[in-house]
């Protein structure tokens, strides 16, 4: 199937710890995004890269750390966990940067405690 | 400030009912208005996508107006179903500069279908 997959799907871990979450797109697209999905189910941008070229970084603490080791892969890794980071975790991918459609993944629920 | 609001929060109609979701945006310079369908624990999925010059698509029962002038936009869904029941997220796309390929998303409209 083509599709934007994500993995794990769920995530719990003590504060503190280390994770990543894998992302993969099978679309033949130049760009991918992660998103953060609050408890209000509101959509923010983290992260964009352009054919594994940071674009877009907001203003996210320099513990989240994406990396892109080929453009059809968008992993991110975060370290010393907060509380705070219990989230769902969207990964997308469109065929350009600019306006063009995103497709979004499953998305990864994580809960720190 | 690039913003968009969305109205309701919430809304609980009856199956077979007709509904009008509003969305309220601030963001420029304007590329295009999307709406996307979120069910519980999936990801959003795109409804319809709207540029400058297009102000009516339709995808099934679902119809989105725009109207660039005041910036606002309306998603209306025809003969609700079950599976209508998700939460419905207006997304304006900004396209030049420093916001090239960003995404502004409303809070949504979590959309309740009774049988």
């Amino acid at each position: 199937d083509t599709a934007v997959s994500q993995t794990p799907k769920y995530l719990v871990t003590q504060m503190g710890n280390d994770k990543s979450i894998k992302c993969e797109q099978n679309l033949g697209h130049d760009t991918m995004y992660w998103y953060k999905q609050d408890s209000k189910k509101f959509l923010k941008i983290m992260f964009s890269y352009n054919n594994k070229e940071l674009i877009i970084n907001e203003t996210v603490p320099n513990r989240f750390s994406p990396k892109s080791p080929d453009k059809a892969h968008l992993n991110l890794h975060i370290n010393s966990l907060e509380l705070g980071d219990s989230a769902v975790y969207f990964c997308a991918s469109s065929q350009f940067i600019g306006p063009y459609e995103q497709y979004f993944g499953p998305g990864t629920r994580l809960t720190v405690t | 400030k690039n913003q968009v609001e969305q109205s309701p929060q919430s809304l609980i109609i009856l199956e077979g009912k007709n509904c009008t979701l509003q969305c309220n945006y601030t963001v420029s310079p304007f590329s295009n208005l999307r709406w996307y369908k979120q069910d519980t624990g999936r990801g959003p999925v795109s409804l319809t996508i709207m540029t400058f010059s297009e102000n009516t698509k339709s995808n099934g029962r679902y119809t989105a107006t725009l109207d660039a002038d005041t910036k606002q936009s309306s998603l209306h869904i025809t003969a609700s179903q079950l599976s209508d029941s998700a939460s419905y997220i207006c997304v304006v796309s900004a396209n030049r500069g420093s916001t090239l390929g960003r995404l502004y998303f409303g809070r949504g409209t979590q959309l309740t279908v009774w049988p």
